[in-house]
C-alpha cells in the first residue's frame, strides 16, 4: 500500500525555520518526483515545489523560492522541505504528493501536516 | 505562470442531480488537466487525469472532458459522498497551478 506520511509541521514565530519530511512507502520512491502543496486555512491548493527523482532538478514557486529549500533522500524513502525566513503567509496545511515521470498528475497524497507562523 | 479559473466558486444541489463544473486555462495547455476532490480536513484525491481519464477506483459518474483551454467535469447523478470540493489542476508547464475550487454543497 502506498502511504506517504507527513511530519515537523507546527507553530514557529515570523522569521524562524521548520523542516517537513515527508516519509514514503509502498512504491519505489527512487522512481517518482515529489511535490510539496500548500492549502492556507479556509484557501486552495497551491503548488510549492517539486524535485524529481535523483534530486538533480527542482522547481519552486516564486513565493517561496530563496526560502524553501526541497530535497530528498532516496537511501531513506523521504522528502524534505527546508522553510527558513518564514512567513504569516506561509501559514498552511502542506501536503507531500508523487507523480511519475512522464504522468503528469499527482496520484497519491499524504494527509499533510500543519504549520502555523505566529508570533 | 498560467492562471485556471473554475466556475462556479460553488454550487447547490440534490442527490440524483447531474453537476456541471468548468475550468478554463489563461493560455493553451493540451489536455494537462487534471481534477481532485477534496472533502473537509483530508487530502485531495485525483479523480480525472489527461483531462479525460478516469482515475482507478473513481466511479464511472465522474467524467472529464476538454482541450486546450477549457475543460468540463461532470458528475451524473450526484451521490451523499459526492459533497466536496473540486479542483482542476494544470500540469502543462511549472509552476503547476490550481483553480480556485468548486464547493459542491447540498440544496
Amino acid at each position: 500500500e502506498v502511504q506517504l506520511v507527513e511530519s515537523g509541521g507546527g507553530l514557529v514565530q515570523p522569521g524562524g525555520s521548520l523542516r517537513l519530511s515527508c516519509a514514503a512507502s509502498g512504491f519505489t520512491f527512487s522512481s517518482y518526483w515529489m511535490h510539496w502543496v500548500r492549502q492556507a486555512p479556509g484557501k486552495g491548493l497551491v503548488w510549492v515545489s517539486r524535485i524529481n527523482s535523483d534530486g538533480s532538478s527542482t522547481s519552486y514557486v516564486d513565493s517561496v523560492k530563496g526560502r524553501f529549500t526541497i530535497s530528498r533522500d532516496n537511501a531513506k524513502n523521504t522528502l524534505y522541505m527546508q522553510m527558513n525566513s518564514l512567513r504569516a503567509e506561509d501559514t498552511a496545511v502542506y501536503y507531500c504528493a508523487r507523480h511519475f515521470p512522464a504522468k503528469q498528475w499527482l496520484d497519491y497524497w499524504g494527509q499533510g501536516t500543519p504549520v502555523t507562523v505566529s508570533s | 505562470d498560467i492562471q485556471m479559473t473554475q466556475s462556479p466558486s460553488s454550487l447547490s444541489a440534490s442527490l440524483g442531480d447531474r453537476v456541471t463544473i468548468t475550468c478554463r486555462a489563461s493560455q493553451s495547455i493540451g489536455n494537462y488537466l487534471n481534477w481532485y476532490q477534496q472533502k473537509p480536513g483530508k487530502a485531495p484525491k485525483l479523480l480525472i487525469y489527461a483531462a479525460s481519464t478516469l482515475q482507478s477506483g473513481v466511479p464511472s459518474r465522474f467524467s472529464g472532458s476538454g482541450s486546450g483551454t477549457d475543460f468540463t467535469l461532470t458528475i451524473t447523478t450526484l451521490q451523499p459522498e459526492d459533497f466536496a470540493t473540486y479542483y482542476c489542476q494544470q500540469t502543462y508547464s511549472t509552476p503547476w497551478t490550481f483553480g480556485q475550487g468548486t464547493k459542491v454543497e447540498i440544496k
